[in-house]
């Protein structure tokens, strides 16, 4: 089946650095999300991209679908201690309803103040 | 609204009881799921439900059973819990056509 591979697994910086994680894939395609899980909580979506090469921008947070349409970067900058958090990519293939998900294995973000 | 609710929030089960893990939406979404959340895997789809009336089986269908019951509701059954089914599992929703899907707050289950 399909495969995400999510990079890096976590991540520990200090209060105002950027951050940049990624996912890759093996296969196309043609929606990928960004998500946040907060301890404890389910993943809210933070950005959608739906054509590739768009970049899409949600506050601080700024995220591209490559052009390849097999992989996806998410950006922080400035991060806060809020942030903190597993992020996960997922993609999708179809647009049709209940097309399915497929999720990266997540980036633990630490944020430390 | 509500978004997605989950009940229970956690449960312990004894190997081989059974259970019934209980999602609803009240954003009147056609598509429904379920999915499991293990430690470095990420989510993995169980089953799904494009509309009501049908089901699908995901990635890792394997000792579970699904049943969409009316629009609002999607539930997930255990027939004979295994400690490899303990994990922390997660109901969603989504319109058809427009597939951001809304996650509910999880159920922690531990399977002794």
């Amino acid at each position: 089946g399909q495969q995400l591979n999510q990079s890096p697994q976590s991540m520990f910086i200090q209060e105002g650095e950027d951050v940049s994680m990624n996912c890759t894939s093996s296969s196309i395609f043609n929606t990928w999300l960004w998500y946040k899980q907060d301890p404890g909580e389910g993943p809210v979506l933070l950005i959608a991209l739906y054509k590739a090469g768009e970049l899409t921008s949600n506050g601080r947070l700024t995220a591209q679908f490559g052009i390849t349409r097999k992989d996806s970067f998410l950006n922080i900058s400035a991060s806060i201690p809020s942030d903190v958090g597993i992020y996960f990519c997922a993609g999708q293939l179809g647009e049709t309803s209940g097309s399915r998900l497929t999720f990266g294995e997540g980036t633990q973000l630490t944020v430390n103040p | 609204n509500a978004g997605v609710t989950q009940t229970p929030k956690f449960q312990v089960l004894k190997t081989g009881q059974s259970m019934t893990l209980q999602c609803a939406q009240d954003m009147n979404h056609n598509s429904m799921y379920w999915y499991r959340q293990d430690p470095g895997m990420g989510l993995r789809l169980i089953y799904y439900s494009a509309s009501e009336g049908t089901t699908d089986k995901g990635e890792v269908p394997n000792g579970y059973n699904v049943s969409r019951l009316n629009k609002r509701e999607f539930s997930l059954r255990l027939e004979s819990a295994a400690p490899s089914q303990t994990s922390v599992y997660f109901c969603a929703s989504s319109v058809s056509g427009k597939e951001t899907q809304y996650f509910g707050p999880g159920t922690r289950l531990l399977v002794l």
